[in-house]
């Protein structure tokens, strides 16, 4: 079974700067998805970014930005330019792509506190 | 769309008492998922569905959790009795093989048992 590691309970930065977020991941797989998912205040759980396995490319989506290193096994979050509403719980995400039905494999949870 | 519902919002019930949460899922998503999330424990997957169908439900605590999905378009879970220690937020998701089952989650259901 694969696993989920962040190992960052809580990462603070201040306004502007940037915060990256670690992930670690174990699986045998050669073919997954990883995510980031925010959770604010609000409870509301929401897709940050994505990225397949198979590309090269490190996904990029605004002022988030992955660090993908499949041989490691390492799949990192980058927040620039922080900003207050950037403060949230983030969860990093394995789905198998043999999974036929989308099942997720979440990570305890990295708590970004961002001051003023 | 109006993105994955759930209601109650809140729920406050007395150990002992039946609780029912219920979901509503994306339209044309045919992949539901329900979550438990506490301090202690974190986000646990209880109970999924694939086209109505209960696919893996190992993640249920007790018998006392039962889920059911009787269409495409809404889904139930089921505390009865309730107890203290269920207390907790309840997240429902749906996904589609056609998004590359990208998760959508609702808004939660805060469960409280006193």
């Amino acid at each position: 079974a694969q696993t989920v590691t962040q190992s960052q309970p809580e990462m603070s930065v201040q306004e502007a700067e940037t915060v990256t977020l670690s992930c670690t991941y174990d699986t045998s797989e050669s073919d997954y998805y990883l995510f980031w998912y925010k959770q604010p205040p609000s409870r509301q759980m929401i897709l940050v970014i994505r990225q397949e396995a198979y590309k090269q490319q490190n996904a990029t989506e605004n002022r988030f930005s992955v660090n993908f290193q499949k041989a490691a096994k390492s799949f990192s979050l980058k927040i620039s330019d922080s900003q207050l509403g950037d403060a949230a719980m983030y969860f990093c995400a394995y789905r198998s792509e043999g999974d036929s039905w989308g099942k997720l494999q979440f990570g305890a949870g990295t708590q970004v506190v961002v001051t003023p | 769309d109006a993105g994955v519902i759930q209601s109650p919002r809140h729920e406050v019930t007395e150990m002992g008492q039946e609780v029912t949460l219920r979901c509503k899922p994306i339209s044309g998503h045919n992949s539901l998922f329900w979550y438990r999330q506490t301090m202690m424990r974190g986000l646990e997957l209880l109970i999924y569905f694939n086209n109505n169908v209960p696919i893996d439900d190992s993640g249920m605590p007790e018998d006392r959790f039962s889920a059911k999905m009787p269409n495409a378009s809404f889904s139930t879970l089921k505390i009865q009795p309730s107890e203290p220690r269920d207390s907790a937020v309840y997240f429902c998701a749906s996904s589609s093989r056609a998004l590359s089952y990208e998760q959508y989650f609702g808004p939660g259901t805060r469960l409280t048992v006193t």
